[in-house]
């Protein structure tokens, strides 16, 4: 069964650097998405694209977080200069317009910023 | 602001037993209401999706209901098993957009 797939799985990063956590949606889904769970806290909204454009992003997503989509194939989220309070298990997700409205979502990324 | 809420947190039950779990979200711009199964170290599954009124969903042992109305979704366990442990996950969205909110989820621990 198809998947989304994420790497690294875990990443531990100092305070400050830059990330880039990297996703390869469903083949052929054209919406992507990425969402982080901080520990003990709910799953939240990060960001939308489709047609190679942000669609819609939460107050989270500021000028520090950017995101990509290189190739036709990997989705990138990039982390400009990270703070404490970005550790967090980062997912991308996916859905494309046959699949209804159902969002897969891969295993996520584990970033520690320390 | 939509606000999704879930109860019980967590929930321990044994081998066999039927289980139940509640979400509740804002009933207003309400689109379709998600549910997943989310096992550790794994990505959360989909189970069901669900945007119409009085909806019945099922999948195995697993089924879930809607009342967009009141703004509550059911999801039901029959004969609970051990592989059935794991977080269970619901989300709210208020268009096709994909933008879900998410609960904080329902833990669920089937003993042998």
């Amino acid at each position: 069964e198809p998947e989304v797939t994420q790497t690294p799985s875990h990443q531990v990063t100092q305070m400050g650097q830059e990330v880039i956590l990297r996703c390869v949606p469903i083949s052929n889904h054209l919406y992507f998405y990425w969402y982080r769970q901080i520990l003990g806290q709910k799953v939240e909204f990060l960001v939308s694209f489709y047609n190679n454009e942000i669609s819609e992003k939460s107050e989270i997503f500021d000028d520090q977080f950017s995101v990509e989509r290189p190739d036709g194939s990997n989705f990138t989220l990039k982390i400009r200069s990270t703070k404490l309070e970005d550790s967090a298990m980062y997912f991308c997700a996916s859905r494309g317009d046959t699949s209804g409205n159902t969002i897969y979502f891969g295993e996520g990324s584990w970033l520690t910023v320390v | 602001i939509l606000n999704v809420e879930q109860s019980p947190q967590s929930l321990h039950v044994q081998e066999g037993d039927s289980t139940n779990f509640t979400c509740s979200f804002p009933s207003s711009n309400f689109y379709a209401l998600h549910w997943y199964r989310w096992e550790t170290a794994k990505s959360p599954e989909a189970l069901f999706v669900m945007t119409l009124n009085g909806d019945e969903k099922k999948k195995g042992r697993i089924s879930a209901t809607l009342n967009t109305k009141e703004g509550y979704s059911y999801l039901y366990i029959k004969g609970s098993q051990p592989e059935d442990s794991a977080t269970y996950l619901c989300a709210s969205s208020s268009g096709n957009t994909g933008k879900l909110i998410f609960g904080q989820g329902t833990t669920l621990q089937v003993k042998p």
